[in-house]
């Protein structure tokens, strides 16, 4: 069984550019998360994904943050415009709806705003 | 006040040595309670939940104090492998879904 990828691994980019990183969830799992782990600081919770539909967006942390679901496959998180505090590993997870409790990750996407 | 507190160590022990992490956490309505191993620039992978009347898994024991608001991590005969950051992590009643996570505790388990 493939587990979660992301994409692309590490992406630096200047303040104010845009940057939308890519997770695809491991195959049969309506649940779909992101996380972010800033240097430093503990993993933070962004949001949740059930299918297409967002679940919960409490983490996230301004409106320059757009995830989406298109068809409760894969995801995308967009960066607009990016921020310097806005680098970090963000971490996709997934999992099932019958087994929620183990949320598999993916390997994370660095990402740098300098 | 961070809601799940860990010492960072680091923790360097021997091989073969035994030792434990703590966890605690601020929120007594938390309701699932789990230890996650995460490797130098991996993810983090569950390593295993912990529950109430404790559990052991190999080498590995978790306990959880409810009325305390603890959670501990027990490793027996520690192995050159095991060294990783271990993250306490916990779920609210009203979101199980939502992970709450410590900093970590650094381990490095020497030969």
């Amino acid at each position: 069984e493939a587990g979660v990828t992301q994409f692309p691994s590490h992406s630096v980019i200047e303040k104010g550019q845009t940057v939308t990183l890519r997770c695809d969830p491991i195959s049969g799992h309506d649940n779909l998360y992101w996380y972010r782990r800033v240097m430093g600081k503990e993993i933070k919770f962004l949001l949740h994904f059930v299918k297409e539909s967002k679940q919960d967006e409490s983490g996230m942390p301004n409106n320059r943050f757009l995830a989406e679901r298109t068809g409760g496959t894969y995801s995308t998180l967009k960066v607009q415009p990016a921020e310097l505090e806005d680098s970090g590993v963000y971490f996709c997870a997934s999992s099932h709806s019958y087994d929620f409790y183990e949320q598999y990750f993916g390997p994370g996407t660095r990402l740098t705003v300098t | 006040r961070k809601e799940v507190e860990q010492d960072p160590g680091p923790f360097n022990v021997p091989e073969g040595a035994t030792v434990a992490f703590n966890c605690t956490y601020s929120n007594s309505a938390s309701q699932s309670f789990f230890w996650y191993r995460q490797d130098c620039r991996k993810e983090p992978k569950l390593l295993m939940s912990v529950y109430s009347s404790g559990n052991e898994d190999g080498r590995f024991t978790a306990q959880l104090n409810r009325a305390s608001q603890y959670i501990s991590l027990l490793i027996r005969d520690s192995k050159l492998s095991d060294s990783a950051t271990y993250l306490c992590v916990v779920t609210h009643a009203g979101n199980n879904r939502k992970l709450i996570w410590g900093l970590g505790t650094s381990l490095a388990v020497n030969p």
